[in-house]
């Protein structure tokens, strides 16, 4: 079955600290995966992708085939980082995405 | 810029009344999407559509129906609402490519059904 799991509904840090979002995947095959960010009062939107390697606003995550996740990680936690995260997957050719249940980050001062 | 927009934003309305909320985008996209979010369920899809003659059922159409009048405008209808369709619908779009590409989200529509 296809499914994307993310284990902690709410993840609490002070300023500065490291965070790491949990992200399991459940796929067939070689998904594409993905991180979604929706600030408060903002719409949800593409924070970044495994297949741009790319960090943004600080964060990355690393795509482990072997153990089947997809962890979003900054090393120093920001306030206005605080926002809900969503982990997402889409199938090659198939053009859904399925989503995670989501992350609430608090980064407290 | 309000690339994909939803109306309404807000609705309040009563058990079996019709419901339809409208998406249109201005992105070129051809791929658009309906999908629901509830606390602690995260996002799950209730309908997609690749073009104005190809829609496709996700993982919780039942109850609800949809069309794509047009390239730019994906339309999701409540016939019958009932309470447990309280939730926030997101329309999104995606841009065309041989591979998935970002999806691009409306502002949302909170539904209440009383």
């Amino acid at each position: 079955a296809q499914r994307v799991t993310q284990p902690e509904k709410l993840l609490s840090v002070f300023k500065g600290a490291p965070v790491e979002l949990k992200c399991n995947y459940s796929y067939s095959g070689s998904p594409e995966l993905f991180w979604y960010v929706q600030y408060s009062r903002q719409r949800l939107q593409l924070l970044l992708r495994h297949i741009s390697r790319e960090s943004i606003k600080g964060f990355t995550a690393d795509l482990n085939k072997g153990e089947t996740s997809f962890h979003l990680k900054k090393p120093f936690a920001q306030e206005e980082d605080s926002a809900m995260y969503y982990c997402a997957l889409s199938g090659p050719g198939t053009y859904k995405y399925i989503f995670g249940t989501g992350t609430r980050l608090k980064v407290l001062a | 810029d309000a690339d994909v927009t939803q109306t309404p934003r807000n609705r309040i309305t009563k058990t079996g009344k019709r419901i339809m909320l409208e998406c249109s985008q201005t992105k070129g996209h051809d791929r658009m999407y309906w999908y629901r979010q509830d606390p602690g369920l995260g996002l799950r899809l209730i309908y997609y559509s690749f073009d104005v003659k190809d829609i496709n059922k996700g993982e919780i159409s039942d109850g609800y129906s949809v069309s794509r009048q047009a390239q730019a405008k994906f339309s999701l209808s409540l016939e019958s609402a009932i309470p447990n369709q309280t939730a926030l619908y997101f329309c999104a779009t995606s841009d065309p490519g041989t591979a998935p590409g970002e999806l691009f989200f409306g502002e949302g529509s909170r539904l209440t059904v009383l």
